[in-house]
């Protein structure tokens, strides 16, 4: 069963912030978040692992609720640069592959 | 510079038609995967691979079937293609341990059954 994001979509202007949330009815080993500008290949940003810690680098990092099977990507003072669709991929217990969410995606206009 | 290749960009086939989607990777990757993108469903799995001659079904294996002879190719076979086959088709690899380790996607091959 795939994992659902929320938004679906999101626009907002260069400097502002928008999180990403996604979700699962399963109990996840880890959770995978890319990126895919239009007509490109998806592109990893991160993973997180169960009893792992929050990660970023530069100005997007995320988040894993285990107890909530949840996990948040958060874009902070977005670029032009960040726009595209981002994807969660999870990953539960024993399961050799990564399900992915249906996508969000993210506009920022100048 | 790590990299997933695919055989074409674009391909039209005809209804009923054998098609053949190919994938390397240069990375010496063990586990390799199939899937396909469709608007507002995402990534979905078709098949992937562990292991030279290994396979496992993804969520949505009918009527599709795959091959890996060698480590670094991964082939995708439509036996019939059929218009609800159309769609774009995305290889990846990694690392053995899926949990753990990034996929590295190549371009995609968007397929259009006619």
């Amino acid at each position: 069963q795939q994992p659902v994001q929320s938004p679906q979509a999101v626009i907002l202007r260069e400097g502002e912030d928008a999180v990403i949330n996604c979700s699962s009815s399963k109990a996840l080993y880890s959770v995978h978040w890319y990126r895919q500008k239009h007509g490109e290949a998806p592109v990893f940003l991160m993973i997180l692992l169960k009893g792992g810690e929050q990660k970023g680098h530069d100005k997007i990092s995320a988040s894993f609720n285990e107890k909530k099977q949840q996990s948040s990507l958060y874009l902070t003072a977005s670029q032009l640069s960040y726009s595209g669709t981002y994807f969660c991929g999870t990953v539960s217990g024993s399961a050799r592959q990564l399900t992915f969410g249906s996508g969000t995606q993210l506009t920022v206009l100048p | 510079d790590v990299k997933v290749t695919q055989s074409s960009r674009y391909l039209v086939k005809r209804t009923g038609e054998k098609v053949f989607l190919e994938c390397v990777q240069d990375m010496d990757h063990e586990n390799m995967f199939w899937y396909r993108q469709d608007p507002g469903l995402g990534l979905r799995l078709i098949y992937f691979s562990y292991d030279v001659k290994m396979k496992e079904k993804g969520d949505i294996p009918e009527g599709y079937s795959v091959s890996r002879e060698k480590k670094e190719r991964f082939s995708l076979i439509l036996e019939s293609a059929s218009t609800n086959q159309t769609s774009m088709y995305l290889c990846a690899s990694s690392l053995v341990g899926t949990g753990f380790y990034e996929q590295y996607f190549g371009p995609g091959t968007r397929l259009t059954v006619t």
